[in-house]
């Protein structure tokens, strides 16, 4: 089955302690994306990348980092996380920029 | 940055009616818009979209509208159900960065029976 799989679906953590939010794909998609939604604020773009060792910054990088060692793959590292880090995250893949996206079934973090 | 603005925020109709959502853009050179659709507690998924050499594109009870000079687009449902109740996203991406996806804040759609 196609899917977009992240782990775990659920996170309470406490400031500073660094953690990891895994992504994975099964399309052989190029380009994935992370973002985080907050109520009233939509969805935000994180990070994304378009290829193997490409990625870039979105919207609200600050706080975060990813990498892009394999297709398939595409963590999300919070290196220190912080109250304001509390959000869903989804992860989302697709064929190709300007293709359909595929997301994840999301990430509910809490840091106290 | 890419400014995608969504309106109405939030959106009541009554079964069988039609609902729109509207969406504006800032950079002109945005040409791909697509809308997605998020039920509670779920992921958001993708319903339709539109590239910008393209003024309307339909899909059932669901079309899609595209104003390039005024820079707005709109999602249309027609004879809504129950069903279609949920939280709709427009998103536009920048015609020139690649990758950069922007969404605007949502619109929670309500359909009474």
């Amino acid at each position: 089955e196609a899917q977009v799989t992240q782990n775990p679906r659920y996170l309470i953590t406490v400031t500073g302690k660094k953690l990891t939010v895994t992504c994975s794909q099964n399309m052989n998609h190029e380009y994935m994306s992370w973002y985080r939604q907050d109520p009233g604020l939509g969805l935000r773009q994180i990070y994304y990348s378009m290829n193997v060792e490409v990625t870039d910054k979105g919207d609200v990088p600050e706080g975060y980092k990813v990498s892009r060692k394999e297709k398939r793959n595409f963590p999300l590292i919070l290196e220190s996380p912080s109250p304001n880090q509390t959000s869903l995250y989804f992860c989302a893949s697709s064929r190709a920029d300007r293709e359909t996206q595929y997301f994840g079934p999301g990430t509910r973090l809490l840091v106290l | 940055g890419e400014n995608v603005e969504q309106h109405p925020s939030t959106l009541s109709v009554q079964e069988g009616d039609s609902a729109v959502i509207k969406c504006t853009y800032s950079d002109s050179a945005s040409n791909y818009f697509p809308w997605y659709k998020q039920e509670l507690g779920k992921r958001p998924q993708l319903i339709i979209d539109i590239r910008s050499n393209v003024g309307e594109k339909k899909d059932q009870r669901i079309a899609v509208t595209l104003n390039k000079t005024a820079k707005h687009f709109s999602l249309h449902i027609t004879e809504t159900q129950p069903e279609d109740s949920a939280v709709y996203f427009c998103a536009a991406k920048l015609g020139s960065t690649l990758g950069r996806l922007y969404f605007g804040r949502g619109t929670q759609l309500t359909v009474w029976p």
